[in-house]
Formats: C-alpha cells, sequence, structure tokens
C-alpha cells in the first residue's frame, strides 16, 4: 500500500501566480479531504469528499481557492491567484467511510 | 466548533505521566487522536465512538464520555518516542461522515 500521494512536496511562487496541488488517495478509499496547517490557525478542514462529489467546501477561505476530485484516484487544490497569507502546509487525507483518516506528507507552500 | 485541548503543552521526563484532554461544545459522534512528529504527517493513534468507552493502545489509552463531549488520552511510563504534538479531531452530530475537526494540538516534549 503507497499511502496518499501528494504533489510537489514544496512549492515556493510569488504573490498573483496560480497554485495547483495534487493529491493521489488511497486505492480503495471512498473520502478524501484537504486540511491546511498553519502555526495561528492549526489544521483547517478546507473540504471534503465523499465518492468523488464535493460534500462540505464551507472551510474553503475564499473564491479564489477551488478543489475538483475528477475520479477516485485523484484530486486538485488549485489557488488562483495566490497571496503570501496562504503560505501553509497542506494535507490531503482519504479514508474508508468513517474509517481513520490516512494523511499524506503534505505540501509546503510558499508564496512570497 | 473547533475542539479545545489543554494543555497547550507539556514536559516529561521518561518514565513520567500525562494527561492530555479535549473539550467540545457541540454534541458528538466520535473522538480520534492523532500524533504528528515535527516535519510530518499526523499518524492516527485511536477512535473512540459514543458510548463511553475506554481504549488503550499499549501505554497510550483513552476515554470519551459523550455526556461532556469530553475526551482524554492518556500516557503512561512515557518514552522519548512519544514526544511530539497531539490532536483530537471530533466528529460532530449522528457522524457516518469522517468529517473531522481538529483541535489546536498539545505538543509533548520527553527528556530524557
Amino acid at each position: 500500500d503507497a499511502g496518499v500521494i501528494q504533489s510537489p512536496r514544496h512549492e515556493v511562487t510569488e504573490m498573483g501566480q496560480e497554485v495547483t496541488l495534487r493529491c493521489k488517495p488511497i486505492s480503495g478509499h471512498n473520502s478524501l479531504f484537504w486540511y491546511r496547517q498553519t502555526m495561528m490557525r492549526g489544521l483547517e478542514l478546507l473540504i471534503y469528499f465523499n465518492n468523488n462529489v464535493p460534500i462540505d467546501d464551507s472551510g474553503m477561505p475564499e473564491d479564489r481557492f477551488s478543489a475538483k476530485m475528477p475520479n477516485a484516484s485523484f484530486s486538485t487544490l488549485k489557488i488562483q491567484p495566490s497571496e503570501p497569507r496562504d503560505s501553509a502546509v497542506y494535507f490531503c487525507a482519504s479514508s474508508l467511510s468513517t474509517s481513520p483518516l490516512h494523511f499524506g506528507n503534505g505540501t509546503r507552500l510558499t508564496v512570497t | 466548533q473547533q475542539p479545545v485541548q489543554s494543555p497547550q503543552a507539556v514536559i516529561l521526563r521518561e518514565g513520567e505521566d500525562a494527561v492530555i484532554n479535549c473539550s467540545s461544545s457541540k454534541a458528538l459522534y466520535s473522538v480520534h487522536w492523532y500524533r504528528q512528529k515535527h516535519g510530518e504527517a499526523p499518524v492516527f493513534l485511536m477512535i473512540l465512538l459514543k458510548g463511553g468507552e475506554q481504549k488503550g493502545h499499549e501505554k497510550i489509552s483513552a476515554s470519551f464520555n459523550e455526556k461532556k463531549q469530553q475526551s482524554s488520552l492518556y500516557l503512561t511510563a512515557s518514552q522519548l518516542s512519544y514526544s511530539g504534538t497531539y490532536f483530537c479531531g471530533t466528529e460532530e452530530g449522528s457522524g457516518n461522515t469522517g468529517k473531522l475537526i481538529f483541535g489546536q494540538g498539545t505538543t509533548l516534549q520527553v527528556k530524557p
């Protein structure tokens, strides 16, 4: 089992640029979650999908953020345009129904 | 509603015990506990479902009082490997969503 795979591991970009984060969940898992972690706000849930359908996006901070899950094995989180306050570690996690969350290694985003 | 964890930080000597508390203002279906080491992803420790059960994993155990919407994590005879940040994640209402809201975390440092 390869676990949840996220790419890239690190992303440095300039303010105003588009950023796309990628996630491959564990095969067979039907729920996928995007979290953002900062020192100030901790682990925040941004959005989650069940069977590829977005269920709750109330945590998405602004319209600059969007997420898609075109199929069961791939999801993206896009920020356009990016701002310095978006700098954080973004985690993707997957689970089967209500089983424990399995987190990816995260993407550390720095927006200058 | 983000659960509240206490204390924010704990420093122990090897072999000492610690208790980490997690409290919510919402009715809870389940409480999950995770540990995160610096620069790594959170790793699942245990789930507690409503029913007031207590679970154990070696020298780490936890309890869940659904009436008080509180959970506690007990670490006995701490080891150096226990160092890290502990998060509780709460699932509200009737459950079956897998959606977890995480507390701010408790940083545990175990010294030789």
